[in-house]
């Protein structure tokens, strides 16, 4: 699977939205990017997922770029619950494995 | 829905005691469950893939016979620390896959005195 490169911290004010970057370069064309986040002391929990065309569900906004080496989270408006490390995977159609890099921290503040 | 449990949520052992970890499917059957182990304030790494009614697959670096893993049924995987040490003290995780997506456990803190 490919590899994957995430800022290791974020800040970001409740209320407003919070834009998650991650970088995939060497993204196959039958790779998934797939983004999830852990709460402190929690089990990962599954967010959104997209192949090539921008994705939304009731959790976030996922932007991937038209080259699909890069993508962007979005959190539409942040609260201090989403208070988490946030991880961008990659990983095969079918294979159910995968592989955490070590993502991103965000603080949502008051 | 696809809720994952794990029994206990936090253990404490002594040295050299062995500690078993439930990972169960409760909505649902899952053939294939992960076990992963995280330490402080570093990511998730896989340590084995829990097939049912196969052996278990472990990853490079993971002692088989420390961490022994029983995948007996469709919705329950068990990971057992044998003669733990202080070094073993982890949160442990599990995930079980329905329709080829990862369903994660609430973790399992292990500390071993």
């Amino acid at each position: 699977d490919a590899k994957t490169t995430q800022p290791p911290s974020m800040d970001c004010a409740e209320g407003r939205a919070a834009n998650l970057p991650c970088n995939h370069s060497t993204i196959s064309g039958n790779e998934y990017v797939y983004w999830y986040r852990q709460i402190h002391s929690q089990g990962p929990q599954y967010i959104i997922h997209g192949l090539k065309n921008n994705e939304t569900n009731e959790m976030a906004s996922l932007i991937i770029t038209e080259d699909r080496k890069s993508s962007t989270l979005i959190l539409p408006h942040a609260t201090l619950r989403d208070t988490a490390v946030y991880y961008c995977i990659v990983r095969g159609g079918t294979a159910s494995k995968l592989t955490f890099g070590t993502g991103t921290r965000l603080q949502v503040t008051l | 829905g696809a809720v994952v449990s794990q029994h206990p949520s936090w253990v404490i052992c002594k040295s050299g005691t062995s500690v078993k970890i439930e990972c169960r499917s409760l909505d649902f059957q899952a053939t294939t469950m992960f076990w992963y182990r995280q330490f402080p304030k570093q990511s998730l790494m896989l340590m084995a893939t829990s097939n049912e009614g196969s052996k278990a697959t472990y990853e490079q670096g993971v002692e088989k016979d420390k961490f022994l893993i029983n995948h007996a049924s469709l919705t329950l995987s068990t990971l057992t620390v044998t003669s733990a040490h202080p070094e073993d003290s982890s949160f442990y995780i599990c995930s079980a896959v329905k329709y080829n997506e990862q369903f994660f456990g609430p973790g399992t803190r292990l500390t071993v005195l």
